[in-house]
């Protein structure tokens, strides 16, 4: 089963925005309003960071922030930070079967 | 809180069956409505989705597995399992167990365990 697209790398520097895309097909990204967001520090376990598109759970930092466009999910971190440094997943529910698909994943680097 | 620790072998054979299980601690599998699954992540990749089971028992898997995956549940020992057949070293990764996805968890992973490391070599 095919991945969802993410970028391979996106850098900022401490205090930027910058934005992941994570593109799909209308059968999950585009179909749905289930995507969501894992956050993986390097040894750990991911950690959910968005849900439905753009909610976030109790104690996750309101500089992240989720938003859809079409077949194409975004993740924005606003004011980055060195503990940003990290890789993102999204992922999604695919109608075909049922499925739930992740992205490739983006490694983001804080310079 | 509710936490979830997996549990198993770290080294099995080509051709063996994977056997995991995930322990819950801090809540009852079976009193939140959940799904609860399995995912995989070989080393320096992304992550896979294997298959999810629910407290009634009820499983759905990924299509790309579905002839080498079998997920259950034990309620009364608030734990969840996983088996793997027909290994190869493709195979090799660090295997999660996770909350969801469901309505409960607004379709999300909401609650991972730490992972468990698995190596499939003679």
């Amino acid at each position: 089963q095919s991945a969802l697209t993410q970028p391979a790398s996106v850098s900022g520097s401490p205090g930027q925005s910058i934005t992941i895309s994570c593109t799909g097909i209308s059968s999950d990204v585009g179909g749905y309003n289930h995507d969501s967001w894992y956050q993986q520090h390097p040894g750990k376990a991911p950690q959910l960071i968005i849900y439905e598109v753009s909610n976030r759970p109790s104690g996750v930092s309101n500089r992240f922030s989720g938003s859809k466009s079409g077949n194409t999910a975004s993740l924005t971190i606003s004011g980055l930070q060195a503990e940003d440094e990290a890789d993102y997943y999204c992922a999604s529910k695919r109608r075909t079967s049922i499925l739930w698909v992740f992205g490739t994943g983006t490694k983001v680097t804080v310079l | 809180q509710v936490q979830l620790q997996e549990s198993g072998p770290g080294l099995v054979k080509p051709s063996e069956t994977l056997s995991l299980t995930c322990t819950v601690s801090g809540g009852s599998i079976s009193s939140s409505n959940s799904y609860w699954s399995w995912m995989r992540q070989p080393a320096g990749e992304g992550l896979e989705w294997i298959g999810r089971v629910y407290t009634s028992g009820s499983t759905d898997y990924n299509p790309s597995l579905k002839s080498r995956v079998t997920i259950s549940v034990d309620t009364s020992k608030n734990q969840f399992s996983l088996q793997l057949t027909s290994l190869t070293a493709a195979d090799t990764a660090m295997y999660y167990c996770a909350r969801g996805p469901g309505m409960a968890t607004h379709e999300t992973f909401d609650i991972w365990g730490q992972g468990a490391m698995v190596s499939v070599s003679s």
